[in-house]
């Protein structure tokens, strides 16, 4: 199975600032045949379900603002948020879909400084 | 708006069975591949299992923890899906998402229902 691990668990960034949250997978998620990689990022706010933002690693879903973005490739990837807004507080996962059985990083919590 | 609504969830007890459905509106079920998810009270998601539309295959695949106690089922002409859950353990307790997986966003789950929760507890 793939093992998604999140860096760091928690994170505190002042508002304005650059977050940045890392995703290491045990085993590539990079689709040959594609040259796609199989990784998603999403955000989760308390009493809320899961809400995807990013997939194929770097393609952000439609309506997620422009401050979002994904990169990396293979093992190692990263989710950015450009300038944080309060609204941006949550938890925020990585997950792998290539294959299954699919599975998630172990969040990371995202709170103002 | 799509939307997807899951029912079913309640109390059981240990070793007993719930049937979980999810109503998609809005939405062609049939056209996407559908999971579900579920949440431990405070922990982090879990995949539960997936089914393929019928175009490809319409098989199932499910998470070691659930596998031979958990059937993923879905009716296209009801545009829902389901999850029947026996033999349950107090483990089982969260909260679970039905999720569809379309093409076009790499079947990434795209769309997550609001949830349903189901305890297990005697």
């Amino acid at each position: 199975d793939f093992v998604m691990t999140q860096s760091p668990d928690s994170l505190a960034v002042s508002l304005g600032e650059r977050a940045t949250i890392h995703c290491k997978s045990s085993q590539s998620v990079l689709y040959s045949s594609t040259n796609e990689n199989y990784l998603a990022w999403y955000q989760q706010k308390p009493g809320q379900p899961p809400k995807l933002l990013i997939y194929w690693a770097s393609t952000r879903e439609s309506g997620v603002p422009d401050r979002f973005s994904g990169s990396g490739s293979g093992t190692d990837f990263t989710l950015t948020i450009s300038s944080l807004q309060a609204e941006d507080v949550a938890v925020y996962y990585c997950q792998q879909y290539y294959s299954t059985p699919y599975t998630f990083g172990q969040g990371t919590k995202l709170e103002i400084k | 708006e799509v939307q997807l609504v899951e029912s079913g969830g309640g109390l059981v007890k240990p070793g007993g069975s719930l049937r979980l459905s999810c109503a998609a509106s809005e939405f062609t079920l049939s056209n996407a591949w559908m999971s579900w998810v579920r949440q431990a009270p405070g922990k982090g998601l879990e995949w539960v299992g997936r089914i393929k539309t019928k175009t490809n295959g319409g098989t199932t695949d499910y998470a070691a923890p659930v596998k031979g106690r958990f059937t993923i089922s879905r009716d296209d002409s009801k545009n829902t899906l389901y999850l029947e859950m026996n033999s349950l353990k107090t483990e089982d307790t969260a909260v679970y998402y039905c999720t569809a997986q379309n093409p076009p966003n790499g079947y990434s789950f795209d769309c997550w229902g609001q949830g349903t929760l189901v305890t297990v507890s005697s």
